[in-house]
């Protein structure tokens, strides 16, 4: 029941920007859009979320439409360590408990 | 480093056993997730705790429980295992059980093998 459209996967060369692609047509006004990243079998990674305006931290930047439809993850500068699946994922509010619900990802392989 | 901790990070058992998986929070964080990864099946919620009590239920088997203890920890049980248990079990933690910034941070799982 994820709420998220995403590619299947990407390639992406060392050193470019790597953009990736989400889209969340039925997402609601009060709802987040959050990406996670999975290195291997290791435990999801927070990255960044956002509501209606574009957010920057350290790691990404989240560029979402002003319709909300869609977003965009861009890593500004892969490598060889950003390939990983990155889930893109709308947050579930029900009752007093917002669960996060991971679809199949898109898988991002960064190429020398 | 997330700061969510689990143990044990590898566990190997028969069929028909029952195992304990334990998770401390990050400091702080009043709420608990733990999720089911397996090969075929993608990172599923299995059940949310919120400063000891039940908050949300996902797909969780009658044979697993879990629970919340007064220091915050969870331990997830599992019981009469079968080889399609065979999974990563991954906890979470948050400050809170919803709302903005409610970031959900992921510990580094407990692989557990059914024989």
């Amino acid at each position: 029941d994820a709420k998220t459209t995403q590619p299947p996967s990407m390639d992406c060369a060392e050193g470019r920007a790597a953009n990736l692609p989400c889209n969340h047509s039925t997402i609601s006004g009060n709802e987040y859009v959050y990406w996670y990243r999975q290195i291997h079998s290791q435990g999801p990674q927070y990255i960044i979320h956002g509501l209606k305006n574009n957010e920057t931290n350290e790691m990404a930047s989240l560029i979402i439409t002003e319709d909300r439809k869609s977003s965009t993850l861009i890593l500004p500068h892969a490598t060889l360590r950003d390939t990983a699946v990155y889930y893109c994922i709308v947050r579930v509010a029900q009752g007093g408990s917002e669960k996060l619900v991971f679809g199949k990802g898109m898988k991002l392989t960064v190429n020398p | 480093d997330s700061g969510v901790t689990q143990t044990p990070k590898h566990l190997i058992t028969a069929t028909g056993q029952r195992v304990t998986l334990r998770c401390s929070p990050r400091s702080g964080d009043l709420s608990v997730y733990w999720y089911q990864q397996s090969l075929d099946q993608g990172l599923q919620f299995l059940i949310q705790y919120y400063n000891g009590e039940e908050r949300a239920k996902g797909n969780i088997l009658e044979r697993f429980s879990a629970q919340q203890f007064p220091d915050l920890h969870s331990e997830l049980n599992l019981s009469s295992l079968e080889l399609g248990d065979s999974a990563l079990y991954f906890c979470a933690s948050s400050r809170i059980s919803r709302g903005a910034g409610n970031t959900i941070y992921f510990g580094e799982g407990s692989w557990l093998t059914v024989v």
